[in-house]
């Protein structure tokens, strides 16, 4: 089967510019999350979808931050404006809605914000 | 809240065994999981446990102990290619509900000749 796609896989822009990532899962996964991993920690939940519902965005900055998952398959994540403490991997995950299957993550984009 | 502990970094002999713990505190629990992440690339699943004992994979085990919050994953014979960052990760709501994971932050685990 597929993975789970990402792109861009690296961006570099400046400090208050605007960023989009774009997230497609696995065929059939109804839940998405969107992660987030600063170098040499583990991945922070940003925001958790069931199809296209948020079940969860409590760690989401949502001054800056916003996701969506419009038609429950793909979704986007998009920061405005950016921080230089945004600098880090966005890892896309989905899975099935039942035990013991874990994540599927996607191979990230890797933001520089200089 | 939920807190999940893990060595920073371990470093071992290839052809040995290295135990990698993660001690977690969590307001519910349904699962816990180890995930290897090579250096840029993203996580891959390795296991999961949620009830006590062990679970053996090959050379990979893990081990759980709810009443005490307590796991490990053992590595076997190991090979340069196991150099890698560990990650635990534990469900703490129900995961057929839409469970998420909460991470440690990793072990670094260098094998070396």
């Amino acid at each position: 089967e597929a993975g789970v796609a990402q792109s861009p896989r690296y961006k570099i822009i400046e400090k208050r510019q605007s960023v989009a990532f774009w997230c497609n899962p696995i065929s059939g996964h109804a839940t998405l999350y969107w992660y987030q991993q600063i170098l040499g920690q583990g991945p922070k939940l940003l925001i958790q979808f069931q199809n296209n519902g948020v079940v969860d965005d409590s760690q989401l900055p949502k001054d800056r931050f916003s996701a969506e998952r419009l038609k429950g398959v793909d979704s986007t994540l998009k920061i405005q404006p950016a921080k230089l403490e945004d600098s880090a991997v966005y890892l896309c995950a989905s899975s099935f809605p039942g035990v013991g299957y874990g994540y599927t993550f996607g191979s990230g984009t890797r933001l520089t914000v200089v | 809240g939920q807190n999940i502990d893990q060595p920073t970094e371990m470093t071992a002999t290839e052809g040995a065994i290295v135990q990698i713990n993660c001690t977690y505190q969590t307001s519910g629990f349904n699962g816990l999981f180890w995930y290897q992440q090579h250096a840029g690339e993203a996580p891959t699943f390795l296991s999961y446990n949620v009830l006590d004992g062990l679970e053996e994979k090959g050379r990979f085990s893990s081990f759980l102990s709810r009443s005490k919050g307590y796991s490990y994953l053992l590595l076997k014979e190991l090979q340069m290619k196991d150099s890698a960052s560990y990650l635990c990760a534990v469900s703490g709501v129900i995961y057929n509900q839409g469970g998420k994971l909460i991470f440690g932050q990793g072990t670094e685990l260098s094998v070396k000749p």
